[in-house]
Parts: C-alpha cells; structure tokens; sequence
C-alpha cells in the first residue's frame, strides 16, 4: 500500500545544475500536483496535472517543468537550479469525488542548493 | 488571488490543556479542508467542510465553519503530544490554496 512515493528524500545540488525529482501513484489518480513548502509561507503549487498527457501551471511555475506521460508519475524537472529553489518539495495526488476531494502526499524531497 | 491567514503562528502548550487555532481567507471558501503535518512527513486530512456554520467532531478535534464561510477555528480538547505538528487550513477550489500553518507543540 504505497500510496505516493517521492525520490530523492534530500539532494544538493550546486547552482546551475539541473535534476528531477521523480513521484509515484499506485491509486489510479487523474490529478497529481507539485508543492513547495517553504518557512511560514505553507504550500504553494508549482503545477499539476489534470490527467496523462495534459499538464498546467500553478501559482511558482517558474524554473521548473512538468510531464505527465502516464498515469502514475509526475516528475518534476529543475532546469537550471538556483539558490532561491532550496525548499521541501511535495508531489500530492487526489482522491475522492469533486469538492470533497482528499489530496495524499508524499513524505517530501528536501532539496538545497548551493 | 485568494489569501488564507492563520493564527497563531506557534502555540506550545502542556499536555492536557485546550487550544484553539484558527483560519480566515480574503475571499469565500469553495471547500475547506483542515490538514495536519507532522515532522518529516507529508499533510494528512483531517477534515472536509463544506456548509456555512457546519461542526464536526473527530475525536478530541472539533471543526468549525464560520456562517460567512470565510473562517474556522480548530479547536482540540486535553491536547496530548501525539498532536503535535502544523495544521494547515486549505481551501479546495479548482485547485488548493493553502494557509501558512500552526506550528503546535504539545508537551508532556
């Protein structure tokens, strides 16, 4: 019973390098996310997508990139890293019908650059 | 841009005691949610409501949904340290929008 599954757990990476932090469903969800999460700032959505093929930005899309080629994985793609990316990084999928949905999340990827 | 407020920030408290938390959006809720976090792992749901003035209960947790629908308070009876963690409010629309948090620290 997996649920979502992120990889790394924590990485460093230098300025300018690039990376991609790979998240896993086994719950057959349509829609998967990407968080940051950042001291006294709470979430904040990246992008997400609504389904295979189809993906869309969220509110801190940038420096960042998306693809959705099946169903149970999102990865996410830091193109070029930057010290302001340092964050808690959450790959989220939602269950449950509409307007009573329940987002399940992974344990979090704790990503710094230097 | 919907803005959620929730206060306050940190709250410690010793086991046993009753503590309230609470969240405020700029804008009418769509959904309400109310999730918690505990070190090193991801958000978990607590609650769904939907309806203006709903209360629902879980456990020694008790939600509340302002009549407005643009508050609620969180408010847990005899805390114990297995509540410890940061509870996030969020408002499920088309997509989340989710408050800052309140770091609860519960001490034996």
């Amino acid at each position: 019973n997996a649920g979502v599954t992120q990889t790394p757990k924590f990485q460093v990476l230098k300025t300018g390098q690039s990376m991609t932090l790979q998240c896993a469903q086994d719950m057959n969800h349509e829609y998967m996310s990407w968080y940051r999460q950042d001291p006294g700032m709470g979430l904040r959505l990246i992008h997400y997508s609504v389904g295979a093929g189809i993906t869309d930005q969220g509110e801190v899309p940038n420096g960042y990139n998306v693809s959705r080629s099946t169903t149970e994985d999102f990865p996410l793609r830091l193109l070029s890293a930057a010290p302001s990316q340092t964050s808690v990084y959450f790959c989220a999928s939602l269950g449950g019908g509409s307007g009573t949905g329940e987002l399940f999340f992974g344990e979090g990827s704790r990503l710094t650059v230097l | 841009t919907q803005l959620l407020e929730q206060s306050p920030q940190f709250l410690s408290i010793q086991e046993g005691e009753n503590l309230t938390v609470y969240c405020n959006s700029s804008s009418v809720f769509s959904s309400l949610q109310w999730y918690r976090q505990e070190p090193g792992e991801g958000p978990v749901l607590l609650v769904t409501v939907v309806t203006g003035g709903e209360v629902k209960k879980l456990k020694r947790l008790t939600f509340q949904f302002g009549d407005a629908r643009k508050d609620s308070s969180l408010h847990i009876t005899a805390a114990q340290p297995g509540d410890t963690g940061l509870y996030l409010c969020a408002d499920y629309g088309q997509n989340f929008v989710f408050g800052p948090g309140t770091r609860l620290s519960v001490l034996p």
